[in-house]
């Protein structure tokens, strides 16, 4: 029972280098989420998906791009890395709706030098 | 509009001792609240949750939180910490009107637990 399963779990990259961020569940969740996690600010929304096919941008969505192709599968996208994106990625997936829970990948450690 | 006010960064108890993390919100719409854990290197789990009806929630680990809505307030509470407690605890509330804010959970900024031996 895999869950929600991000990959890589670390990475550094130079400035201006690009990269994604891979995240599958296996609970045919409707809805998946991209967070950024930073010490002292909590978990700040970058983009989420309603749906496959959907996405919408959160509070922090500038410097990030995602796609939604397949239901399971929701990626990440830096296009030119800068130091300000170093941070924890955390992805999650839920049923949706207001009352729902949403499951938690283990995080992506992303250095950008 | 939604947003989460977390009391203290950091708490520190006894082992033994009561727990008490503070939770304050806003939101234009009636709440639904929720209470997550992260332990180390680890993503969040959900800890427990208040979305109608009973205003006092039980959790996993002996944790609970009641909803008081004159107070817009979501306190966890324990009543005797564990060294297994010690973790970070986040607070978030859930829009329960349709738009823009669909499926969207709001974070505080969260709350260090340490239980001293």
């Amino acid at each position: 029972n895999a869950g929600v399963t991000q990959t890589p779990k670390f990475r550094v990259l130079k400035t201006g280098q690009s990269m994604t961020l891979l995240c599958a569940q296996d609970m045919n969740h409707e809805y998946m989420y991209w967070y950024r996690q930073d010490p002292g600010m909590g978990l700040r929304l970058i983009h989420y998906s309603v749906g496959e096919g959907t996405t919408a941008k959160g509070e922090v969505p500038d410097g990030y791009n995602v796609s939604r192709l397949k239901k399971q599968n929701f990626l990440l996208g830096l296009e030119s890395a800068a130091p300000s994106q170093t941070s924890v990625y955390f992805c999650a997936s839920g049923q949706g709706g207001f009352t729902g829970e949403l499951f938690f990948g283990e995080g992506s450690r992303l250095t950008v030098l | 509009a939604q947003s989460v006010t977390q009391l203290g960064s950091h708490v520190s108890v006894s082992e033994g001792a009561l727990v008490l993390l503070r939770c304050n919100y806003s939101s234009s719409v009636p709440p639904y609240l929720f209470w997550y854990v992260q332990y180390p290197n680890q993503g969040l789990q959900l800890l427990l949750k208040y979305t109608t009806g009973a205003t006092l929630v039980k959790g996993i680990n002996g944790f609970e939180a009641e909803f008081k809505k004159s107070e817009t307030s979501f306190h966890l509470t324990k009543p005797s910490a564990h060294m297994s407690d010690a973790a970070e605890y986040f607070c978030a509330v859930s829009a329960s009107d349709r738009g823009s804010t669909l499926g969207r959970l709001y974070f505080g900024r969260g709350t260090q637990l340490t239980v001293w031996p």
